[in-house]
């Protein structure tokens, strides 16, 4: 299977708090895992991105939780701010799925001043 | 470096028209993609080329859509007839992929998409 589930479809969180976005995915040959962020009227944009060697990986504000057994990564964003309100999608791609990137159906964020 | 450029930006037409959309990707990248968004869900791929060869066209509707990658640079993406279904913004993205991943052809970047609207 090529699917890639995330949830929720929307989030709302105030100005500091920390916005929680969760994926999963049923082809164990996924070996490399981005999240995208999408304004409105632009193009996806890589935000971060990990690969199933590591269980984390921390840019700034934005983490990457992964946990290969159960076969699901999360974006964690501290400190959520007014300027982070985007569409999130998370992906996923193996050698094998023919180098396809595999989207998630997206999150819309919405952090209130 | 500038980014991946497309065009039309929209585009409005009626079911069983044709259109095209044009795609320039950032300079020095081997490999192209179409992916198409429908709203409210997630891009997906229609097709990639590596240089000016098809790499992986499985999910393209071939009996309507076609594109294709002119000396290895730009690349054109058709739809004849156009249905209502096809309303969805195309977007076209780009990497350093030519065959082997590494860190940076991981990484795709993504022009503005060229929004269509079947009527």
């Amino acid at each position: 299977q090529q699917q890639v589930k995330q949830s929720p479809q929307s989030l709302i969180v105030q100005k500091g708090g920390i916005s929680i976005i969760n994926c999963a995915y049923e082809n164990t040959a996924f070996d490399y895992f981005p999240w995208y962020q999408q304004f409105p009227g632009k193009g996806p944009a890589l935000l971060i991105a990990i690969r199933p060697d590591v269980s984390e990986k921390k840019e700034g504000r934005f983490t990457i939780s992964f946990n290969k057994s159960a076969k699901q990564f999360s974006l964690h964003i501290m400190d959520s701010q007014p300027g982070d309100s985007a569409t999130y999608f998370c992906a996923a791609r193996g050698e094998t799925s023919g180098s396809r990137l595999t989207f998630g159906e997206g999150t819309q964020l919405t952090v209130n001043p | 470096e500038a980014g991946v450029a497309q065009s039309p930006r929209y585009k409005i037409i009626e079911k069983r028209q044709s259109v095209a959309f044009w795609c320039n990707p950032i300079s020095g990248h081997a490999t192209l993609y179409w992916y198409q968004q429908i709203l409210g869900q997630g891009p997906k791929l229609l097709i990639q080329f590596q240089n000016n060869g098809v790499v992986d066209d499985s999910q393209l509707p071939k009996d309507r859509f076609s594109a294709e990658r002119l000396k290895g640079v730009d690349s054109t993406l058709k739809i004849q007839p156009a249905k209502l279904e096809d309303s969805a913004v195309y977007l076209c993205a780009s990497s350093h992929y030519t065959g082997t991943w590494g860190s940076g052809a991981n990484v795709l970047t993504f022009g503005a998409g060229s929004r269509l609207t079947v009527l």
